[in-house]
C-alpha cells in the first residue's frame, strides 16, 4: 500500500506571495492532518480534515487554510507569506475518527523557504 | 507550556551503549505513539501503546507506557549509528488530536 505523498517536496517563495501544498493520504484513510515543523517550535498542529470538513484547528492565523476533496486528498494554502513561515510542512493521514486507536502516518513533507 | 515533556532534548552516545528517553505529562492519554524522524523526512511511526503498564519491543527498542498512562519511555539496547534521528512521542487525550513532545535528538557515534 502506498504511503502518504506530498507535493512539491521543496518550494522557495518570496514574502507576500501565497502557496498551495498538496497531500494524498494512504488509500482507505479519510482523515488528513497538517503540521508545521520548525527547529524552534517543533511540531505544531495546523488543522485536521475529515469528510471534506475541518474537524480540528490549531492556533495559527487565518492566513493558513486548508480543504479536503471527496477523494480525501487535501491541500493547504498559506497567503501573504512571511519569513517566519519557512518550515517543513507535514501531512499525516489516519483512519476515520472513532477508531479504537488513533494513529497517524506522515508524508515526507514539503520544505518551504520564504525569502 | 509543553503538554508532553521529553528528556533529554539532546543525547550523543557511542555505538554499543544503552540509552533511555522519557516522555512525561500531567495529563492522561488514551494512547501514546513514538516516532523516529530523519533529516528532511517525515516522522515514521514506531509503536503505539494503549494499556497502562504495557511494554512493547521492537528489536533492540523497548517501549513502556506508565501505569497511569501519563508517561512513557523508550529504551534502546546496544545503540547503532542507524538509530540516529529525532525521536518524538505523541499522545492522544481521547479527542483524537495528537499532542507532540518537542523531541529528543539522538546521535550514535561509531
Amino acid at each position: 500500500k502506498a504511503g502518504v505523498t506530498q507535493t512539491p517536496r521543496y518550494l522557495i517563495k518570496t514574502r507576500g506571495q501565497q502557496v498551495t501544498l498538496s497531500c494524498s493520504p494512504i488509500s482507505g484513510h479519510r482523515s488528513v492532518s497538517w503540521y508545521q515543523q520548525t527547529p524552534g517550535q517543533g511540531l505544531q498542529f495546523l488543522f485536521e480534515y475529515f469528510s471534506e470538513t475541518q474537524r480540528n484547528k490549531g492556533n495559527f492565523p487565518g492566513r493558513f487554510s486548508g480543504r479536503q476533496f471527496s477523494n480525501s486528498r487535501s491541500e493547504m494554502n498559506v497567503s501573504t507569506l512571511e519569513l517566519g513561515d519557512s518550515a517543513l510542512y507535514l501531512c499525516a493521514s489516519s483512519l476515520e475518527p472513532g477508531t479504537a486507536v488513533y494513529e497517524q502516518y506522515f508524508g515526507p513533507g514539503t520544505r518551504l523557504t520564504v525569502t | 507550556t509543553q503538554l508532553l515533556e521529553q528528556s533529554p532534548q539532546f543525547l550523543s552516545i557511542q555505538e554499543g551503549e544503552n540509552l533511555t528517553v522519557y516522555c512525561n505529562s500531567s495529563s492522561v492519554f488514551s494512547s501514546l505513539q513514538w516516532y523516529r524522524q530523519e533529516p528532511g523526512e517525515g516522522p515514521v511511526l514506531l509503536v503505539t501503546v494503549v494499556t497502562g503498564g504495557e511494554v512493547k519491543k521492537l528489536k533492540r527498542l523497548t517501549f513502556q507506557f506508565g501505569d497511569a498512562r501519563k508517561d512513557s519511555s523508550l529504551h534502546i539496547t546496544a545503540a547503532q549509528p542507524g538509530d540516529t534521528g529525532l525521536y518524538l512521542c505523541a499522545g492522544d487525550q481521547g479527542a483524537q488530536k495528537l499532542v507532540f513532545g518537542q523531541g529528543t535528538r539522538l546521535t550514535i557515534n561509531p
